[in-house]
């Protein structure tokens, strides 16, 4: 079974700055889907990201991209220019590209908090 | 403007009883997937339906029940089985397999929170 995990609960930056949030995943297949998913204190899941694992180069929304290395298995998000509606839960999540059914993982997330 | 609705936000039940989560979409998508989320932990699957009058049991399904009767519609049962019910329940859609990379990005409702008094 895939799992993702998630190795930093917590992680604070300083308004303007630049954070960098873990994630690394187990799969023994080649072909996928991972996502970066935001849940503010509404706590509506939005989400952020999506890399297809089949791409080399690294997508990039505005403000966030990430770092997708395939071999290590790992895909950090990087939120550049942090604002204060960034302070939220992040959720790493992976699928598998051809899938018949529900598999998508996702990790424990990271509570991030954004200072003024 | 399209979205998932769910009610109640806020439900609270005694022990015994069976609780029906509503989970309503105008996406016309044609996957829906109902998930549980615990404190320090990822969402996990509970259940999922592809189609109308058709669903798969998730990672998590003791306890409950799903129906889907309509494309737009998928309620989640909380039943007296569930031993541990008192969670964030969040309904999500996606467009259906095999209709292209949309079909991996799930939309999310704003959840419903339960607890078991």
């Amino acid at each position: 079974a895939q799992t993702v995990t998630q190795s930093q609960p917590e992680m604070s930056v300083q308004e303007a700055e630049t954070v960098t949030l873990s994630c690394t995943y187990d799969t023994s297949e080649s072909d996928y889907y991972l996502f970066w998913y935001k849940q503010p204190p509404s706590r509506q899941m939005i989400l952020v990201i999506r890399q297809e694992a089949y791409k080399q180069q690294n997508a990039t929304e505005n403000r966030f991209s990430v770092n997708f290395q395939k071999a290590a298995k790992s895909f950090s998000l990087k939120i550049s220019d942090s604002q204060l509606g960034d302070a939220a839960m992040y959720f790493c999540a992976y699928r598998r590209r051809l899938d018949n059914n529900n598999d998508m993982r996702f990790g424990a997330g990271t509570r991030l908090t954004v200072k003024p | 403007d399209g979205g998932i609705t769910q009610s109640p936000k806020y439900l609270f039940r005694k022990e015994g009883q069976n609780v029906t989560l509503s989970c309503e979409q105008n996406l016309n998508h044609d996957a829906m997937y109902w998930y549980r989320q615990d404190p320090g932990q990822g969402l996990r699957l509970i259940y999922y339906s592809q189609i109308v009058n058709d669903f798969q049991k998730g990672d998590i399904a003791e306890g409950y029940s799903v129906s889907r009767e309509k494309k737009e519609s998928f309620p989640l049962t909380v039943t007296s089985a569930q031993k541990n019910p008192t969670a964030f329940y969040l309904c999500a859609s996606s467009i259906g397999v095999g209709q292209g990379a949309g079909a991996n990005v799930l939309t999310f409702g704003a959840g419903s929170r339960l607890t078991v008094l």
